[in-house]
């Protein structure tokens, strides 16, 4: 069974950068099948996309964040990594990494991880 | 971007009865080349991350209990739960991954019991 856990600080300062890590178990991320992603979500709001790695390195993400995320792979690992540069409070978020349905990108998340809430707080 | 809403915000239905979510892309989610709806829907319940309920409009995830359905086409979507369990409370998103576009969520709707 696929499982995915993120880790991370759980308390970032403003302006800093967030830097989170997805271990994938139970499967390859070296699969050329699937892409992997990043979701957020505000506490008590909505999901909002913020990127999506393939093994090979290339990435997509929300324009709506700019230059600010960095989204990279280590295959050796199985895992994937999110930077997320110079934060503010509306930083603050539950974030979620997932996996996205076969072959597609954009595409659906059909599994994903627990999620680890992230502070933005001096 | 596509924006994605959903209607209504909240409802409460009785157990056993019928609950209907709807959802509105701002512009089609159709791709006629091959015959499918770019739209998926979500259940999340408290302290859980999403979980995959129906991708291309309609067809449901392994293991989803068939009283999800999910129809629709172009804009206008609906999730139906033909018969609501207590289990079934959750907060229901509607998602839009149509090529070339960022993927972009709907507010959500939260489902209660009466």
């Amino acid at each position: 069974q696929l499982q995915l856990q993120e880790s991370g600080p759980g308390l970032v300062k403003p302006s800093e950068t967030l830097s989170l890590t997805c271990t994938v178990s139970g499967g390859s991320i070296s699969s050329s099948t699937y892409y992997w992603g990043w979701i957020r979500q505000p506490p008590g709001k909505g999901l909002e996309w913020i990127g999506n790695i393939y093994y090979d390195g290339t990435t997509y993400h929300n324009p709506s964040l700019k230059s600010r995320v960095t989204i990279s792979v280590d295959t050796s690992k199985n895992q994937f990594s999110l930077n997320l540069s110079s934060v503010t409070a509306a930083d603050t978020a539950v974030f979620y990494c997932a996996r996205l349905g076969k072959w597609l990108q954009p595409s659906y998340f059909d599994y994903w991880g627990q999620g680890t809430l992230v502070t933005v707080s001096s | 971007d596509i924006v994605m809403t959903q209607s209504p915000d909240s409802l409460a239905v009785s157990l056993g009865e019928r609950a209907t979510i709807n959802c509105k892309s701002s512009q089609s989610l159709f791709f006629s080349s091959i015959n499918k709806n770019y739209l998926a829907w979500y259940q999340q319940k408290p302290g859980q991350p999403p979980k995959l309920l129906i991708y291309w409009a309609s067809t449901r995830e392994s293991g989803v209990p068939d009283r999800f359905s999910g129809s629709g086409s172009g804009t206008d979507f609906t999730l139906t739960i033909s018969s609501l369990q207590a289990e079934d409370v959750a907060v229901y998103y509607c998602q839009q991954y149509y090529s070339n576009f960022p993927t972009t969520f709907g507010p959500g709707t939260k489902v209660e019991i009466k």
